[in-house]
């Protein structure tokens, strides 16, 4: 079944202490890209990345951190969390159609992670 | 890309069919309307996009008026699982160079009720 999975789902942690959410696809998407959810502020982009090695900032990178030594992988690390950074996050993953090709695609997301950080 | 309105809230009785508008007066020629859903806090889920022409799949209809100015989704036989935020975003197609980043506004609350 194609899928994007994360975990933990729900995380509850407190200042300071680094943690990583995972996220792993099995659709050998190129694209890949973090979402925080907030009240009234919708989904915004956190970082992305085009393809293995190569990520970008999004709308909201402060704080956050990203790796992708693997293709179906994409890591988000929070080196110090602070309590503003409680939110809902998720991982979402798309093809991305090569040069001289066209068409338009979905993305794929995965059940979010609820994060608290106290 | 383009900006869309949308209402804050709809309701819809179960088995009706449910028609969500979507105001996009600024779509300009290379962009598409895509429509996803996210219920109750679970990860978006895409619908249905397109161009110009209506679209059918097996989740719901997508209807765009002739000058592109605006569109609706309609969900022909709305079921109690279809309550969720509905969001209609305009933007280019994605390509091999882009960001693909669904910009999300804040959509419609549809509610199916019984």
């Amino acid at each position: 079944e194609a899928q994007v999975t994360q975990n933990p789902r729900y995380l509850i942690t407190v200042t300071g202490k680094k943690l990583t959410v995972t996220c792993s696809q099995n659709m050998n998407h190129e694209y890949m890209s973090w979402y925080r959810q907030d009240p009234g502020l919708g989904l915004r982009q956190i970082y992305y990345s085009m393809n293995v090695e190569v990520t970008d900032k999004g709308d909201v990178p402060e704080g956050y951190k990203v790796s992708r030594k693997e293709k179906r992988n994409f890591p988000l690390i929070l080196e110090s969390p602070s309590p503003n950074q409680t939110s809902l996050y998720f991982c979402a993953s798309s093809s991305l159609y090569p040069p001289g090709t066209s068409g338009t695609n979905e993305q794929f997301f995965g059940p979010g992670t609820r994060l608290t950080v106290l | 890309d383009a900006k869309t309105t949308q209402p804050t809230s709809m309701d819809c009785a179960e088995g009706r069919a449910a028609n969500l508008p979507c105001n996009h007066s600024t779509i300009s020629g290379n962009e598409y309307v895509y429509w996803y859903r996210q219920i109750h806090s679970q990860g978006p889920q895409y619908i249905i996009h397109g161009l110009k022409n209506n679209e059918t799949n097996e989740m719901a209809s997508l209807i765009i008026t002739e000058d592109r100015k605006s569109s609706t989704l309609i969900l022909p036989h709305a079921t109690l699982r279809d309550t969720a935020v509905y969001y209609c975003i305009v933007r280019v197609a994605p390509r091999w160079y882009n960001n693909n980043d669904m910009r999300f506004g804040a959509g419609t609350r549809l509610t199916v009720k019984p």
